[in-house]
């Protein structure tokens, strides 16, 4: 049964720095991969979504890379600013398609 | 873009009480899916719609039903509504289960 994980579980950082958010997942056999910002109390925004066959995807100041072997997604926030401090979460596919599994997510707190 | 909206941000229900969660997607997509989220376990789907009338049970289906007499609205009904039904309820929708999905901003039920 896939199993997906985010580590770490919360993350804080000074405003300006480079950060990296990963997820992991047990079954290498999915479509896609999708992260999502969640911001307290409120619906899940994608963020991007990447392919099985494509290797990372950007937007802006957002990078999100995919190793399907080794059961991994990386997304790194370049620059970050107190406007992205949000819940991040990934989620893959289920094996028969039918819905999104997801990480628990990682708590971001960004700092001025 | 794609709009996802849910009929009410928040509910405060009585425990017996019939309840009715509403969601309406405006981009004609085929596949459409309950969540709820809880501290500690994440989002678990409840149901999903592929087609309209068509539906399949989800990962926690009981005391949950669903209706979709439409493209375009899914509405989740808790028959006899518990206080263990309390949580957020989140709607999405897809054009297939393989591609992105869309979320709505979520509905906040309360059951005393």
């Amino acid at each position: 049964k896939q199993e997906v994980t985010q580590i770490p579980a919360a993350l804080s950082v000074p405003e300006g720095e480079n950060l990296v958010l990963n997820c992991s997942f047990t079954d290498s056999a999915i479509y896609n991969l999708q992260w999502f910002r969640q911001d307290p109390g409120k619906g899940l925004t994608s963020l991007l979504l990447i392919q099985s066959s494509q290797r990372e995807q950007t937007s802006g100041r957002l990078n999100a890379s995919l190793d399907k072997s080794s059961g991994r997604s990386t997304l790194y926030i370049a620059a970050s600013q107190p406007g992205d401090s949000a819940t991040y979460l990934c989620a893959v596919p289920n094996q028969a398609g039918t819905a999104l599994i997801f990480g628990k997510g990682t708590t971001l707190s960004v700092s001025s | 873009d794609v709009k996802v909206t849910q009929s009410s941000r928040y509910l405060v229900k009585r425990t017996g009480e019939k309840v009715f969660l509403e969601c309406v997607q405006d981009m004609d997509h085929e596949n459409m899916f309950w969540y709820r989220q809880d501290p500690g376990l994440g989002l678990r789907l409840i149901y999903f719609s592929y087609d309209v009338k068509m539906k399949e049970k989800g990962d926690i289906p009981e005391g949950y039903s669903v209706s979709r007499e439409k493209k375009e609205r899914f509405s989740l009904i808790l028959e006899s509504a518990s206080t263990n039904q309390t949580s957020m309820y989140l709607c999405a929708s897809a054009l297939s289960t393989r591609f992105e999905q869309f979320f709505g901003p979520g509905t906040r039920l309360t059951v005393l």
